[in-house]
């Protein structure tokens, strides 16, 4: 079965620290590879994707993502965190026998920053 | 530009009554889609119109479940009878391009409570 797992329910940072936090998916052929966050009372908001091309992606607020092939990863990075960075974060694939025509997200962590 | 705005935002009914649930996309975005979050857990997909068709409906739960796009603008998800298990977050995005491509827009979503 297709799946993505993220899995860490929450994250804990110290603000200025660096943050993971992790993804891993289970998708047949080479899927296109998605971040997503959502504030609090907010829409899902579009971070970065992974089609093709260098593994390092960078996407908005100073984020980064790895997508490595052989770990079935695409963990999400930044190197010092912001309290403002506190939300929760979806991971989510989308795949060539779907058309890439839909997503497939994981259950979402939720990162809080510390001051 | 105005966002996908969907209403109701929350909506409390109880068990066996009906519920209609309102998405309008961002003006000319062709795709629009329905996902629900149920209990804290993974945003699932329902289904895809692309205007006023259905491209993919594989995600919608059961025949209590049916989603409308007259005319390719605005798009409607009708629930009924509403059964507990129903309830969770709906959440409409839309994009230009078919959603494994480029990134979808999300609305702050409907949040469904069955009693």
């Amino acid at each position: 079965a297709q799946s993505v797992a993220q899995p860490e329910d929450q994250v804990n940072v110290a603000e200025g620290n660096p943050l993971t936090v992790k993804c891993t998916y289970s998708v047949s052929g080479n899927p296109y590879l998605f971040w997503y966050v959502q504030y609090p009372n907010r829409g899902l908001q579009f971070l970065l994707k992974y089609i093709t091309g260098d593994n390092l992606v960078k996407g908005s607020y100073g984020f980064e993502a790895e997508f490595n092939k052989s770990q079935t990863s695409f963990h999400l990075k930044k190197p010092s965190a912001l309290v403002s960075d506190s939300a929760l974060y979806f991971c989510a694939v989308s795949r060539p026998s779907g058309g890439y025509n839909k997503l497939i997200f994981g259950a979402g962590t939720r990162l809080a920053v510390h001051p | 530009e105005a966002g996908v705005t969907q209403f109701p935002s929350h909506s409390v009914i109880e068990k066996g009554q009906t519920v209609t649930l309102r998405c309008d996309p961002i003006s000319g975005h062709d795709n629009l889609y329905w996902y629900r979050r149920v209990m804290g857990k993974e945003i699932k997909f329902l289904l895809h119109f692309v205007k006023e068709s259905k491209q993919d409906e594989s995600g919608m739960p059961n025949n209590r479940f049916l989603a409308e796009r007259t005319g390719g603008t605005y798009s409607t998800l009708k629930v009924q009878p509403a059964e507990l298990e129903d309830s969770g977050v709906y959440f409409c995005a839309s994009s230009q391009r078919a959603g494994g491509f480029g990134e979808l827009f999300f609305g702050e979503g409907s949040r469904l409570t069955v009693l």
